[in-house]
């Protein structure tokens, strides 16, 4: 199927165990990010990548790790999850540089226990 | 720094009635405007962008915004409400450089009653 899908869907996992959110793409988009949403806050970048092997930091990066040895592939690692990084977390692509529109995909919803 | 505000977390309308959601942004130039929205269970999807020119925008789904330049202000209208509009409202702001620049507003929960 075409279009951006974010998998798990959802994931309980416990404190300090290391989980990883996958996120894949078929349009070949050159960027990819990764959000995080939380009640009173928005949506908030962790990471961003504008190609393969080419990723930066977000506003809250703290705790994560990304890594996109393809193009259409971008997951993000929670090395040690904490409480605080339970969230919703959204992966979006976008074909350029410029805003061109992001797609987003459906969501991942994370509980830390 | 860039900033935006959604002043109403939470809005409830009645089905035909017009509705119109509130942003105001802070940005020291001219500003790359956009609004999004989340229905339940979904990622964002885009319903109209503002970069220059006419500061009224037309969307998709009905959906208008008026860029006010003096007001630092870029609502979003529809005339008319309708079930399947009940979503989750998010404005946002941005310079030049892509989407990695783009800040979000805190998001308006719209509510549609019959």
């Amino acid at each position: 199927d075409a279009g951006i899908t974010q998998s798990p869907r959802y994931k309980i996992t416990e404190t300090g165990r290391q989980v990883t959110l996958m996120c894949h793409q078929t349009w070949s988009h050159s960027y990819m990010f990764w959000y995080r949403q939380d009640l009173g806050h928005g949506l908030r970048l962790i990471y961003y990548s504008a190609a393969a092997d080419i990723t930066d930091k977000g506003e809250v990066p703290d705790g994560y790790v990304v890594s996109r040895s393809k193009t259409e592939n971008f997951p993000l690692t929670l090395e040690s999850a904490t409480r605080s990084q339970t969230s919703v977390y959204f992966c979006a692509s976008s074909e350029s540089q410029g805003y061109t529109e992001a797609f987003f995909g459906q969501g991942t919803r994370l509980t830390v226990v | 720094a860039q900033s935006v505000t959604q002043p109403d977390i939470h809005i409830t309308v009645s089905e035909g009635a017009s509705l119109e959601l509130r942003c105001n942004y802070s940005y020291g130039a001219t500003p790359y405007l956009f609004w999004y929205v989340q229905s339940p269970g979904q990622g964002l999807q885009l319903l109209l962008k503002y970069f220059s020119g006419d500061t009224l925008v037309q969307g998709i789904k009905g959906f208008e915004a008026e860029f006010k330049r003096s007001q630092s202000s870029f609502n979003l209208r529809k005339p008319s409400v309708h079930w399947s509009d009940a979503a989750e409202y998010f404005c946002a702001v941005a310079g030049s450089g892509g989407y990695q620049k783009v800040t979000f507003g805190t998001g308006t929960k719209l509510q549609v009653i019959p």
